[in-house]
């Protein structure tokens, strides 16, 4: 069955730092990939999307992520956090099929310290 | 602005209860989905559609059913609400092709 793990439950960074939130999914095929954010009492809202071609994405408020195929990975990383990042952060998988659904991971709770 | 709306913010409920949570989308989108979220477990799909009175089971279908006899709603029922069934629900909505979701606000039940 399709997966997806987040490793890491909760990290805290600092202030200007870098951040990577990993992400590791299960199955046969390149699934499309998203990672989503979610403030505290909000919806969750898309951050940037993986579906082919170019490896290194782009997303909104400064984040990118990068696709590598050999290690079924799909890490999230921003070059210097802003206390204003601190959320909780969902990887997720679509299979690429009729039918199916988006998987979800079990999140990251990010804390950002000044 | 793409919207899906989620009618209730919080509800409090009574055991036994029968329970309806609606959701609409403004997008003319064909998916419609219903997750839960739990602390530490993340979102778990609860039931999808992906055209108007079709319907798919999800991860947690046990105690829920659905509803979407219109292309824009979607209603989620819990027909005896229990105790356990307390957690934060959420929405979307997506486009066969696009696959990536919008999601609601979300509705924060309390089953007492």
């Amino acid at each position: 069955a399709q997966s997806v793990t987040q490793p890491d439950i909760h990290i805290t960074v600092s202030e200007g730092a870098s951040l990577e939130l990993r992400c590791n999914y299960s199955y046969g095929a390149t699934p499309y990939l998203f990672w989503y954010v979610q403030s505290p009492g909000q919806g969750l809202q898309l951050l940037l999307k993986y579906f082919s071609g170019d490896t290194l994405v782009q997303g909104i408020k400064g984040f990118e992520a990068e696709f590598k195929r050999s290690q079924s990975s799909f890490n999230l990383r921003k070059p210097s956090v802003h206390w204003s990042d601190a959320a909780e952060y969902f990887c997720a998988v679509e299979p690429n099929q009729a039918g199916t659904a988006l998987i979800f991971g079990k999140g990251t709770t990010l804390s950002v310290s000044s | 602005d793409v919207k899906v709306t989620q009618s209730s913010r919080y509800l409090v409920k009574r055991t036994g209860e029968k329970v309806f949570l609606e959701c609409v989308q403004d997008m003319d989108h064909e998916n419609m989905f219903w997750y839960r979220q739990d602390p530490g477990l993340g979102l778990r799909l609860i039931y999808f559609s992906y055209d108007v009175k079709m319907k798919e089971k999800g991860d947690i279908p046990e105690g829920y059913s659905v509803s979407r006899e219109k292309k824009e709603r979607f209603s989620l029922i819990l027909e005896s609400a229990s105790t356990n069934q307390t957690s934060m629900y959420l929405c979307a909505s997506s486009q066969a092709d696009t696959r990536f979701a919008f999601f609601g606000q979300g509705t924060r039940l309390t089953v007492v």
